[in-house]
């Protein structure tokens, strides 16, 4: 089965600053998608920004971003600008291409932004 | 568009009794997944359910179940509920149809405590 590991429980980042969440994952598979979640405190989960294994290009939305590395099956988010609003937990996903596949999650970046 | 909705968003149970939740996909969605977020084992895949039905299973005992309708509107039951099962569970849903799509929407969660 695969594996994502978030190795950071947490991390915190002034504001206006830019932090970095890592996220790792093991699989043998070629084909698949990886996704940051973020989850508010007392809030559902939203997705943040996805990212195609087959794309070389990483995946940018607005001030969020992602340094993908598919040889060291490495998936880092980088959030630029930190805005109060960014305090949540981040979860980093994994969901093989083929469907039928269930998504695979690790264990969650806890952020705090500091004014 | 009207996002994932599950009912009922809090719930208080004792020891031995079973509990329904009700999931509401988004419109469209024909997959939804289930989950059960704690703090100690953070996300935790249940089962999917596609097309009436369940797709995949992760690893939890019998006591949980699921279902899904005919309008994509899926039910978990837990039975004999132990003190451990207390938990916030989440739905999700997705297109699931192409692997392209496969991006879950969640919803607000079920915060149910075991008494």
């Amino acid at each position: 089965a695969q594996t994502v590991t978030q190795s950071q429980p947490e991390m915190s980042v002034q504001e206006a600053e830019t932090v970095t969440l890592s996220c790792t994952y093991d699989t043998s598979e070629s084909d698949y998608y990886l996704f940051w979640y973020k989850q508010p405190p007392s809030r559902q989960m939203i997705l943040v920004i996805r990212q195609e294994a087959y794309k070389q290009q990483n995946a940018t939305e607005n001030r969020f971003s992602v340094n993908f590395q598919k040889a060291a099956k490495s998936f880092s988010l980088k959030i630029s600008d930190s805005q109060l609003g960014d305090a949540a937990m981040y979860f980093c996903a994994y969901r093989s291409a083929y469907i039928g596949n269930q998504f695979y999650f690790g264990t969650g970046t806890s952020l705090t932004v500091i004014p | 568009k009207a996002g994932v909705t599950q009912t009922p968003r809090y719930l208080i149970k004792t020891r031995g009794q079973q509990v329904t939740l009700s999931c509401s996909p988004i419109s469209g969605h024909r997959s939804v997944s289930w989950y059960q977020q704690t703090p100690g084992q953070g996300l935790q895949f249940l089962f999917e359910y596609f097309s009436e039905t369940q797709r995949n299973k992760g690893n939890f005992p019998g006591r949980f179940s699921g279902r899904q309708f005919s309008n994509s509107r899926s039910e978990m039951n837990v039975s004999t509920l132990e003190l451990g099962d207390s938990a916030l569970y989440l739905c999700a849903s997705s297109l699931a149809r192409l692997a392209g799509t496969e991006t879950q929407y969640f919803g607000p969660g079920t915060r149910l405590l075991v008494l």
